[in-house]
């Protein structure tokens, strides 16, 4: 079956302690994407991933940072995380080149205390 | 990316068509309408999008103005399993960075 796949889905640790959200897809897709959602803010991306060593900042990086050593994985690190960081979170990926849409995980659910 | 307008809710009986609507009246000719929806914090799921012509998959039909300047999304015979908050977006298709960014949506509700 065709899917993104996050890991963890929930997820309450400490500030400062460092943790990485897991992404990965089956679909073969170059585009890799993270975003966050917040209430009233709606959904806001946090870094992209063109293709394969290729990554960059999207509207609010800072706090975090990401690697694309394969195609297929595309995690999100957060070196020392705060409060502000509490949030959901989606990876999403798609084909290239913009055209058609953007397959989505499921969504990973962080608190930071 | 355009602007885009949509109601902020809509309610449809179980096993009729649901129409949502989308004003995008300020679209320009290289950009297309994409449709997500989002089930209560789900990951967004991508429905359908087209240029000018009409479209239609197998979750649903979109239906373009000739102006371009609106559009309706259809599901054709919606179930409780459509209950969601729907998103129109309009972009243009560069490649490069696809950053969706979602306005309030319509929050549809399906009643039995």
């Amino acid at each position: 079956e065709a899917q993104v796949t996050q890991n963890p889905r929930y997820l309450i640790t400490v500030t400062g302690k460092k943790l990485t959200v897991t992404c990965s897809q089956n679909m073969n897709h170059e585009y890799m994407s993270w975003y966050r959602q917040d209430p009233g803010l709606g959904l806001r991306q946090i870094y992209y991933s063109m293709n394969v060593e290729v990554t960059d900042k999207g509207d609010v990086p800072e706090g975090y940072k990401v690697s694309r050593k394969e195609k297929r994985n595309f995690p999100l690190i957060l070196e020392s995380p705060s409060p502000n960081q509490t949030s959901l979170y989606f990876c999403a990926s798609s084909l290239k080149g913009g055209v058609g849409g953007q397959y989505f995980g499921p969504g990973t659910r962080l608190l930071v205390l | 990316d355009a602007k885009t307008t949509q109601p902020p809710s809509m309610d449809c009986a179980e096993g009729r068509a649901a129409n949502l609507p989308c004003n995008h009246s300020t679209i320009s000719g290289n950009e297309y309408v994409y449709w997500y929806r989002q089930i209560h914090s789900q990951g967004p799921q991508y429905i359908i999008h087209g240029l000018k012509n009409n479209e239609t998959n197998e979750m649903a039909s979109l239906i373009i103005t000739e102006d371009r300047k609106s559009s309706t999304l259809i599901l054709p015979h919606a179930t409780l399993r459509d209950t969601a908050v729907y998103y129109c977006i309009v972009r243009v298709v560069l490649g490069g960075n696809e950053k969706l960014t979602f306005g309030t949506g319509t929050r549809l509700t399906i009643i039995p």
